[in-house]
């Protein structure tokens, strides 16, 4: 069975500084995808980025980058230059083959400080 | 372009009564997919429409239905209801092929859902 898992409940980050969300998956599956979404406490899941199993670079979107290192099924967030809007919760997600269907994580909550 | 939308935003139902919820995706996007979150549970996978066609479905009791039209647009309903569907219902919707881009999931703001 595919599990996403999130070892950090809570993290704080001082605004403009960098902070690295951690995120494991496990399937046996060889074509999958990997997603973060931020989910502001309104409630509305954001999309943040996205990373195939075959892509063989990292994703990026702006402030945003995903460390994709297969070997080691991992898919950590990589937030630059960290700003007060980016308070929130985090959560990885994975799809398998070409089922659409996404299994998420339990989450990150993000805390910037100014 | 304009992103998912939801309808209604809350809602407050009482046991034993069924509520049905509406989910506009993205135009030109055919896949529509539903998420239950709760705070025990987290998010969970109900169900995914592609082409009028249920092409994936969650561990989630009959109570819980859905369809889609034509357009694209979505319903969900359920049946029956019980303090424990209390959750925010979450629509996602993508183009819905096989091509890398074809996977991203843009999700809807999120029905309230409160049983009392």
């Amino acid at each position: 069975a595919q599990k996403i898992t999130q070892t950090q409940p809570g993290m704080f980050v001082q605004e403009k500084e960098a902070v690295t969300l951690d995120c494991t998956y496990d399937t046996s599956d060889q074509s999958y995808g990997l997603f973060w979404y931020k989910q502001p406490s309104s409630g509305e899941m954001i999309f943040l980025i996205y990373q195939g199993s075959y892509d063989e670079q990292n994703a990026t979107e702006g402030r945003y980058s995903l460390n994709f290192q297969k070997a080691r099924k991992s898919a950590n967030l990589v937030i630059s230059a960290s700003q007060l809007g980016d308070s929130a919760m985090y959560f990885c997600a994975m799809r398998r083959g070409s089922n659409y269907k996404l299994t998420f994580g339990k989450g990150t909550l993000l805390t910037v400080n100014p | 372009k304009a992103g998912v939308t939801q309808t209604p935003r809350y809602l407050i139902k009482t046991r034993g009564q069924q509520v049905t919820l509406s989910c506009s995706p993205i135009s030109g996007h055919r896949s529509v997919s539903w998420y239950q979150q709760t705070p025990g549970q987290g998010l969970q996978f109900l169900f995914e429409y592609f082409s009028e066609t249920q092409r994936n479905k969650g561990n989630f009791p009959g109570r819980f239905s859905g369809r889609q039209f034509s357009n694209s647009r979505s319903e969900m309903n359920v049946s029956t209801l019980e303090l424990g569907d209390s959750a925010l219902y979450l629509c996602a919707s993508s183009v819905g092929g096989s091509g890398a881009s074809s996977y991203e999931q843009y999700f809807g703001p999120g029905t309230r859902l409160t049983v009392t």
